[in-house]
């Protein structure tokens, strides 16, 4: 059984396009995550929400958008896609905000050209 | 602005060589605080955390690490390192809602 899973794993498309990336978690967890790293390794959060609703939203471009249907998924739409978004992207879980540990997802690894 | 920094990026070691990498954040409060490890190809998995009480944290796998508070530090170590501990180590600190990661460690252990 997958905890947190994410699709696709890999995501190949063309500077302009608009993708989206799935994330769904099987734990029961109130509290769910949008990571990005990029090619040096570098995790940084993009969207945290607690139960469907948005507590973290850091500086990112409007271009991304996080949508949670429910409290077990947590979607992200990436509008415009630019050759910088290239990166691999981890959804996380928790079982709330806080000090709560994290189980990631597989990642999605995508590349634009 | 809050961070966390490793400042070992790289690090080869031989098989049952000792292991340290460095962890320190710049926060003034309560802080909870993780060591994530990712093996190649694979997502991150929780090593060990520390919330409160025995600043001295025991992993899995033979890791532990300790918060040092004065120090702001939260070192990761390991007395005898194998290769199958090659992978990328990330310190991470919760300070309520916030989460921050720091860039990660490469380590590479030589059999």
């Amino acid at each position: 059984d997958t905890a947190v899973s994410q699709t696709p794993k890999y995501l190949v498309t063309q500077m302009g396009n608009d993708k989206s990336i799935k994330c769904e978690q099987n734990l029961g967890h109130d509290t769910m995550y949008w990571y990005k790293q990029d090619s040096k390794k570098f995790l940084k959060i993009m969207f945290s929400y607690n139960n469907k609703e948005l507590i973290i939203n850091e500086t990112v471009p409007n271009r991304f958008s996080p949508k949670s249907p429910d409290k077990a998924h947590l979607n992200l739409h990436i509008n415009s896609l630019e050759l910088g978004d290239s990166a691999v992207y981890f959804c996380a879980s928790s079982q709330g905000a806080g000090y709560y540990e994290q189980y990631f997802g597989p990642g999605t690894r995508l590349t634009v050209t | 602005a809050q961070s966390v920094s490793q400042h070992n990026h790289h690090v080869i070691l031989s098989e049952a060589a000792s292991l340290e990498l460095g962890c320190n954040y710049s926060y003034g409060g309560t802080v909870n605080l993780f060591w994530y490890v990712q093996y190649p190809g694979q997502h991150l998995q929780l090593l060990l955390k520390y919330f409160s009480g025995d600043p001295l944290v025991k992993g899995i796998k033979g890791f532990e690490a300790e918060f040092i508070k004065s120090k702001f530090s939260f070192n990761l170590r390991k007395p005898s390192v194998q290769w199958s501990d090659t992978a990328e180590y990330f310190c991470a600190v919760n300070t309520g809602n916030q989460f921050y990661f720091g860039t990660g460690t490469s380590l590479t252990v030589i059999p």
